[in-house]
């Protein structure tokens, strides 16, 4: 049973450029939740979404972020026009129908860095 | 407002000898608390974790965690570290019926030989 799958590992973008983070939850899970490390911090909130709904995203800057989880693929965090601030680790969370926080299940992570 | 200390960003300890991290927390509501660890290149993964009962709770890999609310404190130990130990470990708190858990910094555990 593989877990939650994150990728890229590693992303590389200048300044300017579009990010896109993907995210598989485990299988059967149907809940979605991203979370931000910033350098020398804890991870934070970002967006918790389920299939073709975006739950919560008060976590999310208001500009430039946005999250899906689609019917069919993963879940994709996507970052417009990145800036050095952007640079951080983005992890994915998935979790069964219902289980809140008892039961969550994270990746490991996609490291973003803006040139 | 809600947060999560770790007080030690490093603790270098020797293989065979014994493990404390820190975690202090301030949280308006009953807790809910979690210690995972992230070896390197893998997924953050839960150690243990307490809603309530027993403020001692057992974890894998042979980690366990007392909860003190008079402390505000959620303290991790191993009597005896390997060196499969050395990770980061992240203290975490969340509430009943809530999806979100607040993090801390984390601490990072080098093991020596």
């Amino acid at each position: 049973n593989a877990g939650v799958m994150q990728n890229p590992r590693h992303l590389v973008r200048r300044r300017g450029q579009e990010a896109r983070l993907r995210c598989s939850p485990m299988k059967g899970h149907s809940h979605v939740y991203w979370y931000r490390q910033l350098p020398e911090e804890g991870l934070k909130f970002m967006v918790y979404l389920q299939k073709e709904n975006i739950i919560d995203e008060s976590g999310m800057p208001k500009e430039r972020f946005s999250a899906e989880f689609p019917k069919e693929g993963p879940s994709i965090l996507r970052i417009q026009q990145v800036v050095r601030g952007d640079s951080a680790a983005y992890f994915c969370a998935s979790s069964p129908l219902g289980t809140g926080n008892e039961k969550l299940f994270f990746g490991s992570g996609t490291q973003l860095s803006v040139l | 407002a809600q947060s999560v200390t770790q007080p030690d960003i490093h603790i270098t300890v020797s293989e065979g000898a014994s493990l404390e991290l820190r975690c202090n927390y301030s949280y308006g509501a009953t807790p809910y608390l979690f210690w995972y660890v992230q070896s390197p290149g893998q997924g953050l993964q839960l150690l243990l974790k307490y809603f309530s009962g027993d403020t001692l709770v057992q974890g894998i890999k042979g980690f366990e965690a007392e909860f003190k609310r008079s402390q505000s404190s959620f303290n991790l130990r191993k009597p005896s570290v390997h060196w499969s130990d050395a990770a980061e470990y992240f203290c975490a708190v969340g509430t009943l019926n809530d999806y979100k858990l607040s993090f801390g910094a984390g601490t990072t555990v080098t093991v020596r030989a």
